[in-house]
């Protein structure tokens, strides 16, 4: 079941914050964060694990509540080079291996 | 470095005819998936694999078939391609092994396939 991502759409000028929601109906062992600009491939972000620890991008901010399964990235300051299109993918464990299920993306324009 | 590498970029196939795509890393990655994206849709998981000589299969695996003879290999084959599975296709690996956790690990895309079918 894909986790479900808000906004879907959102449109920036130059210098304002955005916020792009994750939520999931089942326990997560992590939330990854993607993004992708048009027609290339997706590039990793960030991860966030349960207990609190976080890999990746030090230019942008996410938060993770275990308890509600819910993530959120926080783009503030956004430049041009923001623009593209988010997705998460929350991890679950399945036997011994781990697997990713992607949200259906929030695309984020940033104009002047 | 390479990093993950797909090819073919581009292809046209017709109707019922079949074809592999190769996806390749160099970085000695234990996982490797294959995806599917469709507008409004995300990426999808069609199968992965943790390891030599192991798959598994995702959300979409109906119509496809995999294979991973080699640790840095991982093939995607489609026997009798249908107009639904048009899309873009990427592979993807993570997990380097050792003494990592396997869990939390990013996930390294490759460029993508643009497969049209007619």
């Amino acid at each position: 079941q894909q986790p479900v991502q808000s906004p879907q759409a959102v449109i920036l000028r130059e210098g304002e914050d955005a916020v792009i929601n994750c939520s999931s109906s089942k326990a997560l062992y992590s939330v990854h964060w993607y993004r992708q600009k048009h027609g290339e491939a997706p590039v990793f972000l960030m991860i966030l694990l349960k207990g609190g620890e976080q890999k990746g991008h030090d230019k942008i901010s996410a938060s993770f509540n275990e308890k509600k399964q819910q993530s959120s990235l926080y783009l503030t300051a956004s430049q041009l080079s923001y623009s593209g299109t988010y997705f998460c993918g929350t991890e679950i464990r399945v036997g011994t291996a781990s697997k990713l299920t992607f949200g259906t993306g929030t695309r984020l324009q940033v104009t002047l | 470095n390479a990093g993950v590498t797909q090819t073919p970029k581009f292809r046209v196939l017709k109707t019922g005819q079949s074809m592999t795509l190769l996806c390749a890393q160099d970085m000695n990655h234990e996982y490797m998936y294959w995806y599917r994206q469709d507008p409004g849709m995300g990426l999808r998981l069609i199968h992965y694999s943790v390891g030599e000589g192991t798959t598994a299969k995702g959300e979409v695996p109906d119509g496809y078939n995999v294979s991973r003879l080699k640790k840095q290999n991982f093939l995607l084959g489609l026997e009798s391609a249908a107009p639904s599975q048009t899309s873009v296709y990427f592979c993807a690996s993570s997990y380097p092994g050792g003494g990592e956790e396997a869990d939390g690990q990013p996930q390294h895309f490759g460029d993508g396939t643009r497969l049209s079918i007619l």
